[in-house]
């Protein structure tokens, strides 16, 4: 079956510096990839999502690029500010009709002011 | 529209109980689903419907059970609660079925001693 992994698990920035997560997955059949964002007891956020008929979606500070033949896609958060702290989590379709989805396990990341 | 519901945000059991989680969604999303989150795992499918009386196993679904006879609701039964069940539970639901965005619910957290 699918597995994703996720790196790194942790992750600290200084306010105003990027930060990037990367995450590989193993079922070349996946073809939609979301991000997360997950505030402490809160519920998980959509942030960004791709395709996987595009290479890269950018929206303002948040962008996320797929390499197909990899296998890998990542996360690229410019300019991070307090607000981004949170659990970032990416997941990848799967099922006969992408309906279903495995996540990673997340990466804390801690922008530090 | 109150998007995604869930009841109750917190419940203790005791192992051997069995409890019902409530999940409602008031936008005719077809595609509902329930993961557990356990800390350093990500997020994991216990099970999924396509729509109305259609439902399907996910990641890990021993121990528990689903039906779903309206479109709005989508119930998680505990048969026979463990404490390896102790966990925070999402539902989840989308328009469709098929790599679309899917809509969390705040979590119900279980304790089971």
């Amino acid at each position: 079956g699918e597995n994703v992994e996720q790196h790194p698990s942790t992750l600290s920035v200084q306010e105003g510096d990027s930060a990037v997560i990367k995450c590989t997955y193993s079922d070349s059949a996946s073809n939609y990839f979301p991000w997360y964002k997950q505030e402490l007891g809160k519920r998980p956020q959509l942030i960004i999502d791709i395709r996987s008929n595009v290479g890269e979606k950018k929206d303002q500070r948040i962008a996320v690029t797929l390499n197909k033949t990899a296998k890998h896609f990542s996360l690229h958060i410019t300019e991070t500010q307090p607000e981004d702290s949170a659990v970032y989590f990416c997941a990848a379709s799967i099922g006969n009709y992408g309906q279903n989805f495995v996540f990673g396990p997340g990466t804390r990341l801690s922008v530090l002011p | 529209n109150a998007g995604v519901t869930q009841t109750p945000k917190f419940q203790v059991l005791k192992t051997g109980q069995s409890m019902t989680l409530q999940c409602a969604q008031d936008m005719n999303h077809e595609y509902m689903s329930w993961y557990r989150q356990d800390p350093g795992m990500g997020l994991r499918l216990i099970h999924y419907s396509v729509g109305a009386g259609i439902t399907d196993q996910g990641e890990v679904p021993n121990g528990y059970n689903v039906s779903r006879s309206t479109t709005e609701d989508f119930p998680l039964r505990l048969l026979s609660a463990a404490p390896s069940q102790t966990s925070v539970y999402f539902c989840a639901s989308s328009y469709s079925w098929g790599r679309e965005t899917q809509y969390f619910g705040p979590g119900t957290r279980l304790l089971v001693l």
